[in-house]
C-alpha cells in the first residue's frame, strides 16, 4: 500500500463547475497537509497548506483534512479553464523528514 | 519564475551513459530536494541536502549519488543509466530547515535514456 493514495483522473469539467480531489493516506502520524499545482511543464508549486482537521479557504481554493479518515481533498469553486493542471497532495512526515506525494490528478476545465 | 535554476532542461542519452544534472536553489535556501517524476510512478523523493549535509535519503538507487556544495548549489548525478531512468527530474529548495514549508521547484531536467 502506497504512503499516500490520489484519485488518478483525469478529471474533465465545464467551467464554472465545482471540483473535488481526494487523497487518503496510511501513517496516522502524518502531520502537515499540503496542495501543489503543476501546469504542464512546469515545476509544482503550492497552492494550500495545512496542518490540522477541519477546512481551510483561499479565494476559490477550500482545503479540507480528516485526521479521523486520514483523507484529505481540495475543492475549487467556480472552476476555470487556468484551473487546468495536474493536483498533487503532498504529506510531510515529520519522523522521515520527507514530503510524500500523491501521484497527482489531471483536470482539465473546458469553456 | 520560482528561483530555482535547474540545467540542463532536456537531455537525451544512451543507456549505460553517465549524466549530471544541476540545480542552483533560491537565493537564501540552504535546503535542497531532488524528486523524479515519471508517468507510472509520480513525484519520487530522492534526497535532500541541508548546507552541504545530506538530511534525508528517499528511494535514490545506489546508480544515482548527488552532493550540495559550498555555494549551495548541488548536482545530481545518475551513472549506468537504464531506460528505466527516463523521467523528469525536479529540483526544490526551501528556506525551512526542518523540510516543513512551502518548496519551490525548478522546472526540471527531463532525461530520456535510449
Amino acid at each position: 500500500q502506497k504512503e499516500v493514495e490520489q484519485d488518478p483522473g483525469p478529471l474533465s469539467v465545464p467551467e464554472g463547475a465545482i471540483v473535488s480531489l481526494n487523497c487518503t493516506y496510511s501513517n496516522s502520524a502524518f502531520q502537515y497537509f499540503m496542495w501543489y499545482r503543476q501546469y504542464s511543464r512546469k515545476g509544482p508549486e503550492l497552492l494550500m497548506y495545512t496542518y490540522s482537521s477541519g477546512n481551510k479557504e483561499d479565494g476559490r481554493f477550500t482545503a479540507q483534512v480528516d485526521k479521523s479518515s486520514k483523507y484529505i481533498s481540495l475543492f475549487i469553486r467556480d472552476s476555470q479553464p487556468s484551473d487546468s493542471a495536474t493536483y498533487l497532495c503532498a504529506i510531510f512526515s515529520g519522523g522521515y523528514n520527507k514530503l510524500i506525494f500523491g501521484a497527482g490528478t489531471r483536470l482539465a476545465v473546458h469553456p | 519564475d520560482s528561483g530555482v535554476t535547474q540545467t540542463p532542461k532536456h537531455l537525451i542519452t544512451a543507456t549505460g551513459q553517465r549524466v549530471t544534472l544541476r540545480c542552483s536553489p533560491r537565493s537564501g535556501d540552504l535546503s535542497v530536494y531532488w524528486y523524479q517524476q515519471s508517468l507510472d510512478q509520480g513525484l519520487q523523493f530522492l534526497i535532500q541536502y541541508y548546507n552541504g549535509e545530506e538530511r534525508a535519503k528517499g528511494n535514490i538507487l545506489e546508480r544515482f549519488s548527488a552532493q550540495q556544495f559550498p555555494d549551495l548549489h548541488s548536482e545530481l548525478n545518475l551513472s549506468s543509466l537504464e531506460l528505466g531512468d527516463s523521467a523528469l527530474y525536479f529540483c526544490a529548495s526551501s528556506a525551512s530547515t526542518t523540510g516543513v514549508g512551502e518548496l519551490f521547484f525548478g522546472e526540471g531536467s527531463r532525461l530520456t535514456v535510449l
